[in-house]
């Protein structure tokens, strides 16, 4: 199986802080990593998907950059809206693995 | 538009088998390169991907629960059910079904829309 390790673990950020968040896979898998964005007793939403591709209705503030074994998530801007808990998943091979994932909290 | 919502028990004993069903519209799983999958989510913990039925009856199991699992799809009904087995209390989850993302690379399987999800406790 494909391990995904997200660092950090959690975070805490001001509004109109730009955050980065890291998902590192421990074997090659292309581009083939999305992120998702889930909120305390919601559903997971799509972010981004083959590393870089926005969401449609997704805003242009996120962006997911990487390829083969480390990847990122940036929130160019954070807004209220964003704090969350954010996942990425990889989609190179069977079994689909998540990260652990990064809970992002008000400083 | 699509849609998918989870039903089924919210309590199940240790030892019995769960049975959930996804009520979807919006898609066909007809439809060449549809898929369905389900994802489970325990209390404050990450995701973990369960099962995917694709729009051709291929079926994929996550191996580390793969023995206890049976997904199927009724296309007339637009359903898909995710049956577990032998129910522990460490299965205590919510349970996510969700649409495959089309036009994936290289028959990528990520997932667009999902369901509220379902809690199931384990627990006698």
């Amino acid at each position: 199986d494909i391990q995904m390790t997200q660092s950090p673990s959690s975070l805490s950020a001001s509004v109109g802080d730009r955050v980065t968040i890291t998902c590192r896979a421990s074997q090659g898998i292309s581009k083939n990593l999305a992120w998702f964005q889930q909120k305390p007793g919601k559903a997971p939403k799509s972010l981004i998907y083959a590393a870089s591709s926005l969401q449609s209705g997704v805003p242009s503030k996120f962006s997911g950059s990487g390829s083969g074994t480390d990847f990122t998530l940036t929130v160019s801007s954070l807004q209220p809206e964003d704090f969350a808990t954010y996942y990425c998943q990889q989609y190179n091979s069977y079994p689909l693995t998540f990260g652990g994932g990064t809970k992002v909290e008000i400083k | 538009q699509i849609t998918l919502k989870e039903s089924g028990p919210t309590l199940v004993k240790p030892t019995q088998t769960l049975t959930l069903t996804c009520t979807f519209s919006g898609f066909s799983l007809s439809t060449s390169g549809v898929g369905v999958g389900w994802i489970r989510q325990p209390p404050g913990k990450a995701l973990e991907w369960l099962a995917l039925i694709y729009w051709d009856d291929d079926k994929r199991y996550s191996p580390s629960v793969k023995t206890r699992l049976t997904i199927t799809k009724d296309t007339s009904k637009n359903q898909v059910v995710l049956t577990m087995t032998n129910m522990d209390p460490v299965d205590t989850a919510t349970y996510y079904c969700a649409h495959r993302l089309p036009g994936i690379a290289a028959g990528g399987v990520t997932f667009d829309y999902w369901g509220q999800g379902t809690l199931v406790t384990v627990s006698s």
